[in-house]
């Protein structure tokens, strides 16, 4: 079946900081979402982005579908945005929607 | 994650007994799916349903578990004669179609099952 891997595993940023977050994916998909399960565990819902650039305030998502990866940006962190961050993708040879999930991006922004 | 409402939020379950979890999905979504998560790991897809059939049950565990989506009400994940290794957060999640050909799929906040 299809891989998602996401990287780094772990980051720790300072307030105000940048990051790139990466996710790589072996095979074509029609559904990619990225994810931010806040330390309460609640799952939110960033970005649907099967291909092309979105904007969401601080975040933004860009998913290259030909190359088989997505990156999550977020600019001037605030630690509100602590939390793990999952992408996950539906791939092409499915029948529904079954997701499936990279094992996230653990994000902590110190003040 | 707009609309999906799952309950019980949190729910404790002694060694033997059942647990069920219930799922509202987005008002006029007709496709369900769950997934769980264990501790420290990622969501892992279980089961697909849609009014009144299951579409895909790859991922549920051969005994003990089942789920359902009556035509009226909300769709239900039952596990009978739970165990400690059943403890994990179980996530619902809907969409208005078939989750391919671009339709986002929305999550609810997760039940947490915990077995002593």
């Amino acid at each position: 079946g299809i891989q998602v891997e996401q990287s780094p595993p772990d980051l720790i940023l300072q307030e105000g900081a940048n990051s790139t977050l990466r996710c790589n994916f072996s095979d074509s998909v029609n559904n990619l979402q990225w994810f931010h399960q806040n330390p309460w565990g609640q799952l939110i819902n960033l970005f649907y982005i099967p291909s092309g650039t979105k904007q969401n305030g601080r975040l933004s998502a860009t998913t290259v579908a030909t190359e088989r990866y997505s990156l999550l940006y977020i600019s001037s962190s605030q630690t509100t945005d602590s939390g793990v961050y999952f992408c996950a993708v539906d791939p092409l040879y499915n029948q529904g929607g079954k997701l499936i999930f990279g094992q996230g991006t653990e994000l902590s922004v110190k003040p | 994650n707009a609309g999906v409402m799952q309950n019980p939020r949190h729910l404790v379950r002694r060694r033997g007994q059942e647990a069920r979890l219930r799922c509202s999905p987005v008002k006029g979504h007709s496709h369900v799916y769950w997934y769980r998560q264990l501790p420290e790991e990622g969501l892992k897809f279980m089961v697909y349903l849609q009014k009144e059939n299951i579409i895909d049950e790859s991922g549920m565990p051969k005994e003990r578990f089942s789920a359902e989506f009556p035509k009226e009400g909300p769709s239900i994940l039952r596990i009978q004669q739970v165990v400690r290794g059943d403890s994990a957060a179980y996530f619902c999640a809907s969409s208005p179609r078939q989750g391919a050909n671009g339709n986002t799929i929305y999550f609810g906040e997760g039940s947490w099952l915990t077995v002593v």
